[in-house]
């Protein structure tokens, strides 16, 4: 079965601080991998995806995520946050068959100024 | 504004009752997903439609249902609704499955 797994329910971190959030998978077959962000009160929105290639993935607002499939992982950083990173993080994993999207349970990431 | 237009934005309703959330897709897409968000559950993925035609399912009750009109707007229908229906219903639509989907901003539905 499909498993997306996310090691921290709540992060804090101060403003400038280094972020790495962890995302370990279960999927059988080809996966892309997703890292979605919801601000308080907003919808999902795409903040980067894997689908192959270089495993070193940037994207928006200063974000990158390593795939290292060895590891099922793909953990989400950031090398300085900021108090606008206040949110919930989300991984998701799917194949490329349905488009299906199974989630992780998320990480609130609380960032003090 | 994602594109993924969700309506109503909050729902409340007895228990018993039936309701229909409502989606229309990006312009040009032609997926849509539907996924319930509760706090002990997580983000579950309800039903995929493409082009009118229901692809896959997930984690769906029987009371729940959903179609995909010609002009490619969804409708998730909830009936005999119980107090653990309360829950934001959230829409997605991608042009190509499996790519990644833009969100709507969700129904939040409370069943009182």
């Amino acid at each position: 079965a499909q498993s997306v797994s996310q090691h921290n329910h709540h992060v804090i971190l101060s403003e400038a601080a280094s972020l790495e959030l962890g995302c370990n998978y279960s999927y059988g077959g080809t996966v892309n991998l997703f890292w979605y962000v919801q601000y308080p009160g907003q919808h999902l929105q795409l903040l980067l995806k894997y689908f192959s290639g270089d495993p070193l993935v940037k994207g928006i607002k200063g974000f990158e995520a390593e795939f290292i499939k060895s590891k099922f992982s793909f953990n989400l950083r950031k090398p300085s946050v900021q108090w606008s990173d206040t949110a919930e993080y989300f991984c998701a994993a799917g194949g490329t068959s349905y488009g299906k999207l199974t989630f992780g349970q998320g990480t609130i990431l609380t960032v003090h100024p | 504004d994602s594109g993924v237009t969700q309506t109503p934005k909050h729902l409340i309703t007895a228990t018993g009752q039936r309701v229909t959330l409502r989606c229309s897709p990006r312009s040009g897409d032609l997926s849509v997903y539907w996924y319930q968000q509760s706090l002990d559950q997580g983000l579950q993925f309800l039903i995929h439609y493409y082009n009118g035609e229901e692809r896959a399912k997930g984690n769906i009750l029987e009371r729940f249902s959903a179609q995909q009109f010609p002009d490619l707007h969804s409708e998730l229908n909830l009936s005999s609704l119980e107090l653990g229906d309360s829950a934001l219903y959230f829409c997605a639509s991608s042009v190509v499955s499996g790519v990644g989907y833009t969100f709507g901003s969700g129904t939040r539905l409370t069943v009182v």
